[in-house]
């Protein structure tokens, strides 16, 4: 069974600063990796998708990174902004099936 | 395009009563899946369906939870004699196809309350 864990759970920083979450799996058995963003009491908005043959994807300020013989990827966040506090979901689709495997979640905020 | 739509957005049932969450997915996509995500915990999968096939419902409780995508219409789930344990947000999210370059795009979610 895949399990993903997100640390830290949560995360406080200030305005500017580069930071990194993780999300780890156990199963290394992945078709892609998606990383998502929450805010309070809405849906999910999709960031960045890895395919299980990549290394990274960039978006912006945002640059995700896989290494799946590990079972790691990190969220990379540069120069961040207090637009950017919300809470950050990793979730991994096994080469098996069809469903995301959710961690629970790193809630940043970003204070200005 | 619009995006993946959930109605209601909120759905407050008493105890023993049907609730009834629907979605539809965005345009063009024929796969729907279903996710729950109670108070402090993460989102867990719940039933993967296509036009008119459930395909996975490893997820879905045995009891009083059933889900449909007709040819026609939204994808239904629906949820008999609910209790406060039900009490959480449904999510929905569609994708166009499946494999490894398959994104799933959320709806908004229903967040359901039994009082």
């Amino acid at each position: 069974k895949q399990e993903v864990t997100q640390i830290p759970a949560a995360l406080s920083v200030p305005e500017g600063e580069n930071l990194v979450l993780n999300c780890s799996f156990t199963d290394s058995a992945i078709y892609n990796l998606q990383w998502f963003r929450q805010d309070p009491g809405k849906g999910l908005t999709s960031l960045l998708l890895i395919q299980s043959s990549q290394r990274e994807q960039t978006s912006g300020r945002l640059n995700a990174s896989l290494d799946k013989s590990s079972g790691r990827s990190t969220l990379y966040i540069a120069a961040s902004q207090p637009g950017d506090s919300a809470t950050y979901l990793c979730a991994v689709k096994r080469n098996t099936g069809n469903q995301f495997y959710f961690g629970t979640g790193t809630s940043l905020t970003v204070i200005p | 395009n619009a995006g993946v739509m959930q109605n209601p957005r909120h759905l407050v049932r008493r105890r023993g009563q049907e609730a009834r969450l629907r979605c539809s997915p965005m345009k063009g996509h024929s796969h729907v899946y279903w996710y729950r995500q109670l108070p402090e915990e993460g989102l867990k999968f719940m039933v993967y369906l296509q036009k008119e096939n459930i395909i996975d419902e490893s997820g879905m409780p045995k009891e009083r939870f059933s889900a449909e995508f007709p040819k026609e219409g939204p994808s239904i789930l629906r949820i008999q004699q609910v209790v406060r344990g039900d009490s959480a947000a449904y999510f929905c999210a569609s994708s166009p196809y499946i494999g490894e370059l398959s994104e799933q795009y959320f709806g908004p979610g229903t967040r359901l309350t039994v009082t």
